[in-house]
């Protein structure tokens, strides 16, 4: 089945920089990878995704790009904002096949 | 309401207890996923059901748990005889998918305490 590797488990930046979270998967036949943000106490909510028949999605502060020669896949968040801090898991799925989550990295924006 | 409904929201039993967590799926979604979160963890994936096709259990831990989905709509995931290392929050998530996987709107959970 599908393994997705995540990194950093915490990220922590000072408000206003960039903030860079890495994914790996292992089926060369996945082709849709979401991006979720869970805030303290709350469900996890769908900020972006991308499919694998484009290299990068952007909207407003934060993009996706996808590498898929090298199986990887970043998210970006530009100019950070206190509200941005949450745990954000990356996903990997091949066609209806289940959803696999990374680990999860714990970001803090220092005001 | 339009979201997913998951009940109990909280439920506290003793070990070697049965429980039974309920999942109401966005109406017309074909796709539901149990997930399970332990405290300050990642999504553990359980179980996945898609339309009419034989679900992915490749993620239920052992035989103690399953889960079944009745008229492709509500879903029940059952936990026989819990252990203490049971005790998480048990997500459910419902999707629609058209040709592959579409955006997964996750219920509030269930929280389990196994004492």
């Amino acid at each position: 089945g599908e393994n997705v590797e995540q990194h950093p488990s915490t990220l922590s930046v000072q408000e206003g920089d960039s903030a860079v979270i890495k994914c790996t998967y292992s089926d060369s036949a996945s082709n849709y990878f979401p991006w979720y943000k869970q805030e303290l106490g709350k469900r996890p909510q769908l900020i972006i995704d991308i499919r694998s028949n484009v290299g990068e999605k952007k909207d407003q502060r934060i993009a996706v790009t996808l590498n898929k020669t090298a199986k990887h896949f970043s998210l970006h968040i530009t100019e950070t904002q206190p509200e941005d801090s949450a745990v954000y898991f990356c996903a990997a799925s091949a066609g209806r096949r289940a959803l696999t989550f990374g680990s999860g990295t714990r970001l803090q924006v220092q005001p | 309401g339009a979201g997913v409904s998951q009940s109990p929201s909280n439920k506290v039993t003793e070990k070697g207890k049965d429980v039974e967590l309920r999942c109401d799926p966005i109406s017309g979604h074909t796709a539901l996923y149990w997930y399970r979160q332990s405290l300050g963890q990642g999504l553990e994936f359980l179980i996945y059901f898609q339309g009419n096709s034989a679900p992915d259990k490749s993620g239920l831990p052992s035989d103690r748990f399953s889960a079944e989905r009745t008229g492709g709509s509500v879903s029940t995931l059952t936990i026989q005889r819990t252990q203490q290392e049971d005790s998480a929050v048990y997500l459910c998530a419902s999707s629609f998918v058209r040709g592959g996987t579409g955006e997964l709107f996750f219920g509030e959970g269930s929280r389990l305490t196994v004492l």
